[in-house]
């Protein structure tokens, strides 16, 4: 069984177009993120989700917004597609925000506007 | 501003050689030091992973080296294998950050048979 699952894997879509990406893990963490992998393969994060409640955004634009319907669940939805959001986006998720614990990465999520 | 910077960018290695990656970082409040290996169209995975209060970890074939004075940490993969070709990142993070990464810039190694 997949830890933790991403939808869909590519995405090619146009500038201005809105978007979603799933996640879900079935670990039964309680934390979960979304990080930005640019094209030259630098890895940020973008926000940080601990049983359903927001707990880190890094200064990602407003047209992000993520969504935690319950703590197995983190979706990523992006308004106003741009060029410089082509990238690749991982979800992963941790036990416990407050200890150093091991994160487990989704496959990610390709996505290329054009 | 990068806190965590890692070199080289790029590695090859033959089989059976040492591959080393170094990774430097600012904040001296980072207590968690976890390297994570990707191989392509793949997320990342929690490789080994060292706290400041030792200066090595070995895990099979891979080692951390830490220098808490130099602020530096460097991973080796001794005996280096065709299977070990990824891009290996190295992280650092705080007690009280939300477990947040922050991640170096990555090492592509490639290891030649």
């Amino acid at each position: 069984d997949t830890a933790v699952s991403q939808t869909p894997k590519y995405l090619v879509t146009q500038m201005g177009n809105d978007k979603s990406i799933k996640c879900e893990q079935n670990l039964g963490h309680d934390t979960m993120y979304w990080y930005k992998q640019d094209s030259k393969k630098f890895l940020k994060i973008m926000f940080s989700y601990n049983n359903k409640e927001l707990i880190i955004n890094e200064t990602v634009p407003n047209r992000f917004s993520p969504k935690s319907p319950d703590k197995a669940h983190l979706n990523l939805h992006i308004n106003s597609l741009e060029l410089g959001d082509s990238a690749v986006y991982f979800c992963a998720s941790s036990q416990d925000p407050n200890t150093q614990e091991t994160q487990y990465f989704g496959p990610g999520t390709r996505l290329l506007v054009l | 501003q990068q806190q965590v910077k890692q070199s080289p960018q790029s590695l090859i290695v033959q089989k059976g050689g040492i591959s080393i990656i170094n990774c430097a970082y600012e904040n001296t409040a980072f207590d968690y030091f976890p390297w994570y290996q990707q191989f392509p169209g793949k997320g990342p995975a929690l490789l080994i992973a060292i706290r400041p209060d030792v200066s090595e970890k070995k895990e099979g074939r891979f080692t951390i080296s830490f220098n808490k004075s130099a602020k530096q940490f460097s991973l080796h993969i001794m005996d280096s294998q065709p299977g070990d070709s990824a891009t290996y990142f190295c992280a650092a993070t705080t007690n009280n950050a939300g477990n947040m990464l922050t991640f170096g810039g990555g090492t592509r190694l490639m290891v030649k048979p």
